[in-house]
């Protein structure tokens, strides 16, 4: 199993980043799988969730303004962030079957 | 939301020696399918969290009988013994019974 995550940057608050999450390894499309975050030198934080029929759940910090979401044919997971905040600013890894994470990508959000 | 409280924040230990990390949640992490989702994972510094142990007290691939999970409904507990230099780093505890996921706050495990 291989996750790798890409996407990440600086960014200003209140713009958009996409992140994206390549898989392989397993069979991507029978498989739910989560965003969690770190903001630096905290600890982890649940983000979101999308089921393998693409049903998604969201954290009360994020609904509204992140989008989870999948694209089998590509075996890739993706995050959506808009309106971004400070607090926003964290390392976020892409997960599968609670054993799996990818290394992570950094979103830093600052004027 | 499901409230997981770790305790201690940070530990002590010399090597060779013995352990244990309490984590405790605000609601019973029974599913309704019978199972108890709580997980335990360890990050060591600037690496991705590694799972150790899944649903209460089963060992992961490649963890050592070390590392021991018990518990159940609210009530968790993770025992290590004969502390190795690479058990350091933080433990972090989480359910994944309920929506919204949730994990305790972290255990420093340090070197006495």
């Amino acid at each position: 199993v291989q996750l790798v995550e890409s996407g990440g940057g600086l960014v200003q608050p209140g713009k958009s980043l996409k992140l994206s999450c390549s898989a392989s390894g397993f069979t991507f499309s029978s498989y739910g799988m989560h965003w969690i975050r770190q903001a630096p030198g905290k600890g982890l934080d649940w983000v979101a969730y999308i089921s393998s029929s693409s049903g998604t759940v969201y954290a009360d910090a994020v609904k509204g303004r992140f989008t989870i979401s999948r694209d089998n044919a590509k075996n890739t997971l993706y995050l959506q962030l808009n309106s971004l905040k400070s607090e926003d600013t964290a390392i976020y890894y892409c997960n599968y079957g609670f054993a799996y994470w990818g290394q992570g990508t950094l979103v830093t959000v600052s004027s | 939301d499901v409230v997981m409280t770790q305790t201690p924040v940070s530990l002590s230990v010399s090597l060779g020696g013995q352990t244990s990390i309490s984590c405790r949640s605000s609601q019973s992490l029974v599913h309704s399918d019978g199972n108890t989702y709580l997980y335990w994972y360890l990050q060591k510094p600037g690496q991705s969290p590694q799972l150790l142990i899944y649903k209460v007290s089963n060992r992961f691939s490649g963890v050592p009988d070390r590392f021991s999970g018990s518990g159940s409904g609210t009530d968790f507990t993770l025992k290590i013994s004969r502390v190795e230099p690479e058990d350091l780093g933080v433990y972090y505890c989480y359910q994944g019974t309920h929506y919204p996921r949730t994990f305790g706050g972290g255990t420093k495990l340090e070197l006495k």
